[in-house]
């Protein structure tokens, strides 16, 4: 089944507005995870690294300003795009590690489309 | 920096066809290279992986080497089928799990019956 699970799939949001994603680590606790975004034709790109209980970790070139990363629980983090614009479509997706092979897990990813 | 270079696609065979997808990078140090699939509607799952030169990795009848002396990790499968539709992502990691990974384009493939 499942190890991680990413919510909403597909989200359709206005010019402007907020949209929160979610990502949950199923039956285990996560400290850490990882948020990625892919654009048309290009590759699956870090933006931030997600850390229980303190800041994000944002990879250059990302705004922790507008990318707002909440990693408030060991099973949950969270992704706000903030003032969406329709250049920030996009599909995101979130992973975590586990196990002693460290082996990465992915969640079903998100579809954002900003009109 | 790191990169992955795949080939692009959509790469579309017909069923029992042999499968390439090639795969080369730039690294810094040694990485972990990873294959993986994401099946429509559904998360990226870990095809395979190789950890050090020479390594070969295999799942599901795929198989991948680690050939450092061409930075290479190309993916085969010797008779696909409509099931192995899928988006393939060649990557590499630096650290291990917990690091970051880096991630080629992905190689849209479709077998058609």
């Amino acid at each position: 089944g499942a190890v991680v699970s990413q919510h909403p799939s597909w989200v359709i949001c206005k010019s402007g507005t907020s949209v929160k994603i979610e990502c949950r680590s199923l039956d285990f606790q996560a400290t850490t995870m990882f948020w990625y975004r892919q654009f048309p034709k290009q590759s699956l790109m870090l933006m931030a690294t997600s850390n229980e209980g303190s800041k994000a970790t944002y990879e250059q070139g990302v705004e922790k300003d507008k990318f707002l990363i909440n990693h408030a629980s060991l099973t949950l983090s969270t992704l706000t795009v903030t003032s969406a614009h329709p250049e920030d479509s996009s599909f995101y997706i979130c992973s975590v590690g586990r196990g002693e092979g460290n082996t990465i897990y992915f969640g079903e990813g998100s579809w954002l489309t900003v009109v | 920096g790191d990169s992955v270079t795949q080939m692009e696609g959509p790469v579309t065979l017909s069923e029992e066809a042999f499968l390439t997808i090639n795969c080369t990078y730039t690294a810094t140090g040694y990485p972990s290279l990873f294959w993986y699939v994401q099946y429509p509607g559904e998360g990226l799952q870990l095809l395979l992986k190789a950890t050090k030169a020479d390594d070969k990795g295999s799942n599901k009848g795929f198989e991948a080497t680690y050939r450092k002396e061409t930075t290479s990790f190309h993916l085969e499968k010797g008779s696909v089928q409509v099931s192995d539709s899928a988006v393939y992502f060649c990557a590499l990691s630096l650290s291990g799990g917990y690091q970051k990974v880096t991630f080629g384009t992905g190689t849209k493939l479709q077998v058609i019956p």
